[in-house]
């Protein structure tokens, strides 16, 4: 089975400050992928950032980079230079090739002005 | 292109009666996904389609839900009987195929069982 661990749930970062969202995960595959979604309150889930496993470069994103650590089994976001927009539930998802996605509980983050 | 869609977006209804709930995935896309969020939680994976291949049903909760797809267009969600344990938002997603990764939400229904 896969499961997917965020340890944190509610984070909060001063605005231009950085922050970073911590995820793990537990799988015995070798070739996965893996994502970061934002969930603003208006509720649409919108892609972030995401990581092939086989990959050992770090996606980078603008202002969002993640920190893919395959034999710790981790993969943290970094969010950068923080907005006011980056206010949103995030979730961190694991997927194999041609399954189903397994999320997170998810993260809270709140950017203080 | 448009996005995908979701309707409606919100849905009150009485412990008991049925649902349907409607998923218009982006012109193009294979795959289809139907995932349950309840309140303050992640998203539970409910069902797949991939084109005209058997559904992954593995997902779903109970006999209560079903899904339909009509080809590679839109998809219906029906819960029967609905219970108050059933009150959450519905995500749908989409995918160019079920090997493109990258899945595309809707803005999901927010179902309410009293």
């Amino acid at each position: 089975a896969q499961t997917v661990t965020q340890s944190q749930p509610e984070m909060s970062v001063q605005e231009a400050e950085t922050v970073t969202l911590s995820c793990t995960y537990d799988t015995s595959e070798s070739n996965y992928y893996l994502f970061w979604y934002k969930q603003p309150p208006s509720r649409q889930m919108i892609l972030v950032i995401r990581q092939e496993a086989y990959k050992q470069q770090n996606a980078t994103e603008n202002r969002f980079s993640v920190n893919f650590q395959k034999a710790a089994k981790s993969f943290s976001l970094k969010i950068s230079d923080s907005q006011l927009g980056d206010t949103a539930m995030y979730f961190c998802a694991f997927m194999k090739r041609g399954n189903q996605f397994y999320f997170g509980t998810g993260t809270s983050l709140t950017v203080i002005p | 292109g448009a996005g995908v869609s979701q309707s409606p977006s919100n849905k009150v209804t009485e412990k008991g009666k049925d649902v349907e709930l409607r998923c218009d995935p982006i012109s193009g896309h294979t795959a289809l996904y139907w995932y349950r969020q309840r309140l303050g939680q992640g998203l539970e994976f409910l069902i797949y389609f991939q084109g005209n291949s058997a559904p992954d049903k593995s997902g779903l909760p109970s006999d209560r839900f079903s899904a339909e797809r009509t080809g590679e267009s839109v998809s219906t969600l029906t819960i029967q009987r609905t219970q108050q344990e059933d009150s959450a938002v519905y995500l749908c997603a989409s995918s160019f195929s079920l090997h493109q990764e990258t899945q595309y939400f809707g803005p999901g229904t927010r179902l309410l069982v009293l």
